[in-house]
């Protein structure tokens, strides 16, 4: 079956340090790769996405590449803020049904 | 404004009561879905619905049932509720193929 692992957290970094969330995953086929962020008490928002392999998906500076070689989204970002406080789930989608298979959530912590 | 609302947002009642949580998206998409979270294990996905009268299974779906009456609506029920069912809820919808849009949560406590 399908399964996605990231790192435990929480990460703790310091304004405008480079953050590396890792993410791997076991699917069949060939799935597509999310980046979901969830800010406190609010739902879950899509950061950004990839289809394919070497695909890379961005937004708000972040970035993450679809690499089927190693099984891995990695998500970065090169500077980050406290505005980016928050908890980051990586997901795939491959079945019929399109259910999302989450990680457990990494949980970031920046402080000023 | 685009978006998925659910209701109530925060729920504390006893096992055994019934109760039914709302999902309603004005983007007219055809596919919802419930999912839970719960530490450590992310989000599960509970059931799904491909479109009107079109539900069906997912990971989780034991205690729990669905309705797909109308487009928009896609409430989830729990006929006897019981304590291992605490947790936060998420609804979603998303046209085919297209990433899916998640409500803001609803946090149900059984007691």
């Amino acid at each position: 079956g399908n399964s996605v692992t990231q790192m435990e957290g929480p990460v703790t970094l310091s304004e405008e340090a480079f953050l590396t969330i890792n993410c791997t995953y076991t699917a069949t086929g060939y799935p597509s790769l999310f980046w979901y962020v969830q800010y406190p008490g609010e739902g879950l928002q899509l950061l950004l996405k990839a289809t394919k392999a070497d695909d890379k998906g961005s937004n708000k500076g972040f970035e993450a590449t679809y690499r089927k070689e190693t099984t891995s989204f990695h998500l970065e970002k090169g500077s980050v803020q406290v505005s980016d406080s928050a908890v980051y789930f990586c997901a795939l989608s491959n079945t019929g049904r399109r259910a999302l298979t989450f990680g457990s959530g990494t949980r970031l912590q920046v402080q000023p | 404004e685009a978006q998925v609302t659910q209701n109530p947002r925060y729920l504390i009642t006893v096992t055994g009561k019934k109760l039914t949580v709302t999902c309603s998206q004005n983007m007219n998409h055809e596919y919802m879905s419930w999912y839970r979270q719960d530490p450590g294990l992310g989000l599960r996905q509970i059931y799904y619905s491909m479109n009107v009268e079109v539900t069906d299974k997912g990971d989780v779906p034991e205690g729990y049932k669905v309705s797909r009456k109308e487009k928009r609506n896609f409430p989830l029920i729990l006929e006897s509720p019981s304590p291992n069912q605490t947790s936060l809820y998420f609804c979603a919808s998303s046209f085919w193929g297209e990433p899916q849009h998640f409500g803001d949560g609803t946090r149900l406590s059984i007691l």
